[in-house]
C-alpha cells in the first residue's frame, strides 16, 4: 500500500496550510499524522483521521475522504515548520506504512 | 511522565550485529503494544517492526524480515530489536514508539523516543 505525499507545502504566517496524503480507498482506513521538527522525534498531531491530543491546538485538524486524506493547519506560524508524515495500517500485509512526508515552510 | 528513551546504538561493520533497548517510564508497559520505527539520515519514516503486549504477535517490515529480532521484557519495561547481517542501508536513526493501547484494532504511535542512531560502515 503506497500513501503519496507532496514533497513541499509554503505558506505565508496566519494562512492555512493543508497537507494532503493519497491513497487507494483511503477513506476506508484510519489515518494518523505527525510533526517532526530538525533534529527531533516525531510528534502526533492527528489520529484517527480527525482527533487531536489534548496537548495538540485546535488549529491542527484532519479530514478523509475517498483517496485523499488531509491535514490541515489554520493561523500558521513559524512554530510550524516541520516535516509532517502521514500513516495508516495496511490490513493486506499486517504492516503500517507511512508517506514520503511533507517539509512544511513558512515564508 | 511519559517517556521512551532508547538505548545501544553506534558504529557496526556490514555483516556485524547490534542489540537496541528502548526503556519505558511513566506507563504500564505491560499493557501496550510497542513498535520499532527507523529513519535513514534525510529521509521519511520507516516501520521496521511491531510487538503486542504479551509477545505473542510480531510483525516485521519486508526489508528486515529474518535479520531484525523484536522482543520484550515486561517485568524490566524494556523492548529489544536485535538487528543481525547488518547493511548500509539499515543505517539510520532508530526510535521506539508506544501504540495507542486500543487493542481491538491498529493503532497509532505516541510518544515516541528520542532516537538512537545506528551507522553500518566498513
Amino acid at each position: 500500500y503506497v500513501l503519496t505525499q507532496p514533497p513541499s507545502v509554503s505558506v505565508a504566517p496566519g494562512q492555512t496550510a493543508r497537507i494532503t496524503c493519497g491513497g487507494n480507498n483511503i477513506g476506508g482506513k484510519s489515518v494518523h499524522w505527525y510533526q517532526q521538527r530538525p533534529g527531533q522525534a516525531p510528534v502526533l498531531v492527528v489520529f484517527d483521521d480527525s482527533d487531536r491530543p489534548s496537548r495538540i491546538p485546535e488549529r491542527f485538524s484532519g479530514s478523509n475522504s475517498g483517496n485523499t486524506a488531509t491535514l490541515t493547519i489554520s493561523r500558521v506560524d513559524a512554530g510550524d515548520e516541520a516535516d509532517y508524515y502521514c500513516q495508516v495500517w495496511d490490513s493486506s500485509s499486517d504492516t503500517w506504512v507511512f508517506g514520503g512526508g511533507t517539509k512544511l515552510t513558512v515564508l | 511522565e511519559l517517556q521512551l528513551v532508547e538505548s545501544g546504538g553506534g558504529l557496526v561493520q556490514p555483516g556485524g550485529s547490534l542489540r537496541l533497548s528502548c526503556t519505558a517510564s511513566g506507563f504500564t508497559f505491560r499493557r501496550y503494544e510497542m513498535n520499532w520505527v527507523r529513519q535513514a539520515p534525510g529521509k521519511g519514516l520507516e516501520w521496521v517492526s511491531y510487538i503486542n503486549s504479551n509477545s505473542s504477535t510480531i510483525y516485521y517490515a519486508d526489508s528486515v524480515k529474518g535479520r531484525f529480532t523484536i522482543s520484550r521484557d515486561n517485568a524490566k519495561n524494556s523492548l529489544f530489536l536485535q538487528m543481525n547481517s547488518l547493511r548500509a542501508e539499515d543505517t539510520a536513526v532508530y526510535y521506539c514508539a508506544r501504540d495507542s493501547g486500543i487493542t481491538t484494532r491498529p493503532g497509532w504511535f505516541d510518544p515516541w523516543g528520542q532516537g538512537a542512531l545506528v551507522t553500518v560502515s566498513s
